[in-house]
């Protein structure tokens, strides 16, 4: 299984609803990610995970609330959004650390109103 | 500063036809470096990965090169098809600090690739 899967596919959420992301691996990788990506722009690094400790926080607002509850998941929670929020929001894993080849997820497409 | 600059920015090519894409970069110390292609609204799906030591690396019709002596690397795409058409970009990993294994990715702005029939 060489899958990373992410639900849901779509979430629209209003500026106070609190939601959260999934992220899901069974390849045995013990470090995963998460990134935003906007229209047209290449993905940035939110968050990553190894061996679920937090490692990076790139100064990420704490309306992201990332969380990693075993070796196999990942959870971002999501708080008091804005608008400019909205993109589109991947997962990745890999075996270590970022010197090995990432495997991403097909991304939740996040809209905030 | 650490950047990874591709281009063309977008290229438009007929069925069947070949195509190069080219990417530069200047992160340092360098790890490795790999392409992606990623679909609207998708995930990128990994095409190859490269390190220092490997100057070209293929993968079915998708062949990369890697020069990293003048920190340059293309993507040569053959007989290409209709399914071909995405965003092709361009990741560079760099060893962390203190020689530690945690790297950073930085990402080329991809370039947006159009097959036409």
């Amino acid at each position: 299984d060489t899958e990373v899967t992410q639900t849901p596919k779509h979430l629209v959420m209003g500026m106070t609803n609190k939601k959260s992301l999934k992220c899901e691996q069974h390849m045995g990788h013990r470090a995963m990610y998460w990134y935003k990506q906007k229209a047209k722009k290449p993905p940035e690094l939110m968050f990553v995970y190894s061996y679920e400790k937090l490692s990076i926080n790139e100064s990420v607002p704490s309306r992201f609330s990332p969380e990693c509850p075993n070796s196999s998941l990942l959870n971002l929670h999501l708080h008091a959004l804005q608008p400019e929020d909205s993109a589109l929001y991947l997962c990745a894993s890999s075996q270590g650390l970022a010197s090995y080849e990432q495997y991403f997820g097909p991304g939740t497409r996040l809209t905030v109103t | 500063k650490n950047q990874v600059e591709q281009s063309p920015q977008s290229l438009i090519i007929l069925e069947g036809k070949n195509c190069t894409l080219q990417c530069n970069y200047t992160v340092s110390p360098f790890s490795n470096l790999r392409w992606y292609k990623q679909d609207t609204g998708r995930g990128p799906v990994s095409l190859t990965i490269m390190t220092f030591s490997e100057n070209t690396k293929s993968n079915g019709r998708y062949t990369a090169t890697l020069d990293a002596d003048t920190k340059q690397s293309s993507l040569h795409i053959t007989a290409s098809q209709l399914s071909d058409s995405a965003s092709y970009i361009c990741v560079v990993s760099a060893i962390g600090d203190r020689g530690s294994t945690l790297g950073r990715l930085y990402f080329g702005r991809g370039t947006q690739l159009t097959v036409w029939p």
